[in-house]
């Protein structure tokens, strides 16, 4: 298994444009989980879905952010419009039974 | 709400020294406990889990960790450490029992090792 697949890996945008990140869950997972990782706030959980349905979006720091899964095999984590503060590393990770796995994130530049 | 705490930012040690990276968490019952690897620009991978039974869970490369119920507390041990185990490593909590699998993590221990 390839483990849990997100593009881009880099992103770098200027302020205002919309970013979209993609994630491809371990096929057979059935829990989906969104976060963000920076310096200063460590990882945060951003929203997490459960056989393609959103559970749990209370982390999802504002409108500007939103993340849908149509299938159970893709995510993808929307910012529109990007703001530099949202410069950070979003992991995507699926859930077998109690054991989360990640992917290798995409690290975000919004200049 | 559940916290976890791990006391130590930054730790360095020597290669082929023993380790323990401390972890303590905040929580009504004893939750579902992990142990999370990441290294430089790469995604986190888990090192071992304990959901009950035996105290002393053993992980991935010789990595254990032991559950203190009394101290909530579930430290991370290795004794010998290897250059390529510097990383920055995350201590875990879920609630216990099945439904929701959200964790709540500690801030990371970066750990650095000298040659």
């Amino acid at each position: 298994d390839a483990g849990v697949i997100q593009s881009p890996r880099h992103e770098v945008t200027e302020m205002g444009q919309e970013v979209t990140l993609r994630c491809k869950p371990i096929s057979g997972h059935n829990s989906l989980f969104w976060y963000r990782q920076t310096m200063m706030r460590g990882l945060e959980l951003l929203i997490y879905f459960n056989n393609n349905v959103p559970i749990d979006d209370s982390g999802m720091p504002e409108d500007r952010f939103s993340a849908k899964m149509p299938n159970a095999s893709f995510s993808t984590l929307k910012i529109q419009p990007s703001e530099p503060r949202d410069s950070a590393v979003y992991f995507c990770a699926s859930t077998e039974r109690e054991t989360q796995y990640f992917g290798p994130g995409t690290r975000l530049l919004v200049l | 709400a559940q916290s976890v705490t791990q006391p130590d930012i930054h730790i360095t040690v020597s290669e082929g020294a023993s380790l323990e990276l401390r972890c303590n968490y905040s929580y009504g019952a004893t939750p579902y406990l992990f142990w999370y690897v990441q290294s430089p620009g790469q995604g986190l991978q888990l090192l071992l889990k304990y959901f009950s039974g035996d105290t002393l869970v053993q992980g991935i490369k010789g990595f254990e960790a032991e559950f203190k119920r009394s101290q909530s507390s579930f430290n991370l041990r290795k004794p010998s450490v290897h250059w390529s185990d510097a990383a920055e490593y995350f201590c875990a909590v879920a609630p216990p029992g099945a439904g929701s699998y959200q964790l709540t993590f500690g801030k990371g221990t970066k750990l650095s090792v000298i040659p």
